[in-house]
């Protein structure tokens, strides 16, 4: 069955960086986009971009632009994203998502990123 | 970036019908149509209908969605105690390149 498998809990200082994966298994990670989604305490869902893991093309929210990386490697059908400059208000869950007919059909279950000195 | 708008939060009666909206604009919801999500607290969303009224497998037919214009809606029918959750509608912005969300609304089932 199709399951997406993000990385672990991550705990940060200001200014570092993170690099969250999500490994996809039950599909090749070629045939979909790839979507990250970050949900902070208590707040809703905030889009940050999308991969097409085919191509490696990327989309990213205007808010993240320069500060967000998302890359693929399809040898291990894993997707990553990467973003720097760490703040405070960057802790939150971070969501993969799989796209099939517009929608985000399969979700990781979520990587918990602190950042906090 | 600008997103959907959907009321903080709904309360129905056990048994009754609850019916969420969603408001875009011609660059979203009235272009592509909206999906909808469903949060249980401590979980990832669960997507519950996309392109408007297209059910995933394994979702319960209480749950339909429309659109109307700009404005898509979620109706769930039969309320059950486990309907209880934080609901999402979500579009590809076709101007902004984005995918947006509202902001959620938290159903409540009394």
């Amino acid at each position: 069955q199709v399951q997406l498998v993000q990385s672990g809990t991550e705990v940060e200082k200001p200014g570092a960086s993170v690099k969250v994966s999500c490994r996809a298994s039950g599909y090749t990670l070629t045939g979909y986009h790839i979507h990250w989604v970050r949900q902070a305490p208590g707040q809703g869902l905030e889009w940050m971009g999308l991969i097409s893991p085919n191509s490696g093309g990327t989309y990213y929210a205007q808010k993240f632009l320069g500060r967000v990386t998302l890359t693929r490697d399809t040898s291990i059908n894993t997707a990553y994203m990467e973003l720097n400059n760490l703040r405070s208000d960057d802790t939150a869950v971070y969501y993969c998502a799989r796209e099939a007919s517009g929608a985000s059909d399969y979700w990781g279950q979520g990587t918990l990123v602190t950042v906090s000195s | 970036q600008a997103g959907l708008t959907q009321p903080p939060s709904v309360s129905r009666d056990l048994r009754q019908t609850a019916t969420l909206t969603c408001s875009g604009n011609s660059n979203n919801v009235g272009k592509q149509g909206a999906a909808w999500l469903q949060q249980h607290q401590g979980h990832p969303p669960k997507l519950l209908s996309y392109r408007n009224n297209n059910r995933p497998s394994g979702i319960s037919e209480r749950f339909s969605a429309s659109r109307s214009g700009n404005t898509a809606s979620l109706t769930i029918t039969g309320l059950q105690p486990e309907d209880e959750a934080d609901y999402y509608c979500s579009a590809w912005d076709t101007s902004l390149n984005a995918w947006v969300f509202g902001g959620g609304t938290q159903l409540t089932v009394l």
